[in-house]
């Protein structure tokens, strides 16, 4: 079976300190794939990473980067010097391969809220 | 680039109503979406995965004959909440998968902007 466990379910911080969101997963599937997206008030889902079972290189994206340890089956998400912009639910994402590849299934998000 | 469009953006129906939802791609053919429903402050969910010209696979505990699929074209799954109850309230976000990139794990994957539904 497919699980995601964000465990934080809050998270508030100060304008410009750093802050992580933990993300575990569970699956059976040797290859897989992970996500990251954020969620405004507004409601869509704004794409932030995909990162296959493979690639356990971390990546660093502007003011974002994610570290993978598959050894703990961690995908974990940490924004730098965070600004208010960076209020949001952020969710992380787990999809099998092939033609299971698009069904996501979603930790129950991390609310982040920045303060100036 | 590609864009999901998800229409309404928000619907307000009476109890006993049925509310359509579409999905639509826009510069792409997808032959499988995704429904997913979300809670307020809760995760999302996936409902069923819509498979263009045949039936959709509804996942575990989703009542097909209350949440009705149809995936008629390449670029058009619909979402029909029959006989529509408070309970239904909820935020439904499709996806769909662009597979002209192949159907290997490089293909993107979009979501609409979700359809807020209020059932009064």
């Amino acid at each position: 079976a497919q699980k995601v466990t964000q465990a934080q379910t809050e998270i508030s911080v100060v304008e410009k300190e750093d802050v992580t969101l933990d993300c575990v997963y569970e699956t059976r599937d040797t290859t897989y794939y992970l996500f990251w997206y954020k969620q405004p008030p507004s409601g869509e889902l704004v794409f932030l990473i995909r990162r296959n079972s493979f690639d356990e290189q971390n990546e660093i994206s502007g003011r974002y980067s994610w570290n993978f340890q598959k050894s703990t089956s961690s995908f974990n998400f940490t924004i730098t010097a965070s600004q208010v912009v960076d209020s949001a639910v952020y969710f992380c994402a787990l999809s099998g391969r092939g033609s299971t590849l698009g069904r996501l299934y979603f930790g129950r998000g991390t609310q982040l809220t920045v303060w100036p | 680039g590609a864009v999901v469009s998800q229409h309404p953006s928000w619907v307000i129906c009476k109890s006993g109503t049925s509310v359509k939802i579409e999905c639509r791609s826009l510069d792409f053919q997808a032959t499988t979406m995704f429904w997913y429903r979300q809670f307020p402050k809760q995760s999302l969910m996936l409902m069923a995965t819509s498979n263009e010209g045949s039936k959709a696979t509804y996942e575990q505990g989703v009542e097909k004959d209350k949440f009705l699929i149809n995936h008629a074209s390449l670029t058009l799954s619909t979402l029909t909440v029959t006989s529509a109850h408070p309970e239904d309230s909820s935020f439904y976000i499709c996806s769909a998968r662009d597979l002209s990139f192949g159907t290997g794990g490089n293909s993107p994957l979009h979501f609409g902007n979700g359809t807020r539904l209020t059932v009064t």
